[in-house]
């Protein structure tokens, strides 16, 4: 199956300031990157969803304004929580899909993010 | 909202087979049923999927009914590192779609 990272994988920070994850797709070019969220004891939530060179599209109640997503390269992708506040505290996960990966999804490894 | 059901929990005796159980009697003809799990702490992990046939990997085996509108997925040799959550997800082939996860059943298996 592909090979997805994420970092860092645990990151605990203040109220107020911002955050930065990064999802790299080792080996295969990812045209798509989904970013899911995932809080203590619930599902799989998608947040966004971005292609190679455009902006994403958010789901329903997540503010993009508040989570940037960059995805300029089609191996790197990242998930800025800015402003981040407790209520941010989540488990982060991306999935790169791209050519050749389309009927599989694979995901990376997840980032714990715990703002205090 | 996710189109299948599974029941919340199961336990299983370790050395034993684990069968779990999945509901999805809306599937289409192009949906494919795929099967995930999540050990505590980590990124969902790809197990199998499968259209019509049963199939059969180097993980687990995957028995669909004739009319898909259930499936089961078998662990053969359950282990304690088997416990984790099972996500049984319907969707398209191919394509851009993300899979969508509901509250999956979480296996425990006991020594």
């Amino acid at each position: 199956g592909a090979v997805v990272s994420q970092h860092p994988s645990r990151v605990i920070c203040k109220s107020g300031t911002s955050v930065k994850i990064e999802c790299r797709s080792l080996d295969f070019q990812a045209t798509t990157m989904f970013w899911y969220r995932q809080f203590p004891k619930q599902s799989l939530m998608l947040m966004a969803t971005s292609n190679e060179g455009s902006k994403a599209t958010y789901e329903q109640g997540v503010e993009k304004d508040k989570f940037l997503i960059n995805h300029a390269s089609l191996t790197l992708s990242t998930l800025t929580v800015t402003s981040a506040h407790p209520e941010d505290s989540s488990f982060y996960i991306c999935s790169p899909l791209g050519a050749g990966f389309t009927d599989t999804q694979y995901f990376g490894p997840g980032t714990r993010l715990t703002v205090l | 909202d996710a189109k299948t059901t599974q029941p919340p929990s199961m336990d299983c005796a370790e050395g034993r087979a684990a069968n779990l159980p999945c509901n999805h009697s809306t599937i289409s003809g192009n949906e494919y049923v795929y099967w995930y799990r999540q050990i505590h702490s980590q990124g969902p992990q790809y197990i199998i999927h499968g259209l019509k046939n049963n199939e059969t990997n180097e993980m687990a085996s995957l028995i669909i009914t004739e009319d898909r509108k259930s499936s089961t997925l078998i662990l053969p040799h359950a282990t304690l590192r088997d416990t984790a959550v099972y996500y049984c997800i319907v969707r398209i082939y191919s394509g851009n779609t993300p899979l969508v996860f509901g509250k999956g059943t979480r296996l425990s298996v006991i020594a």
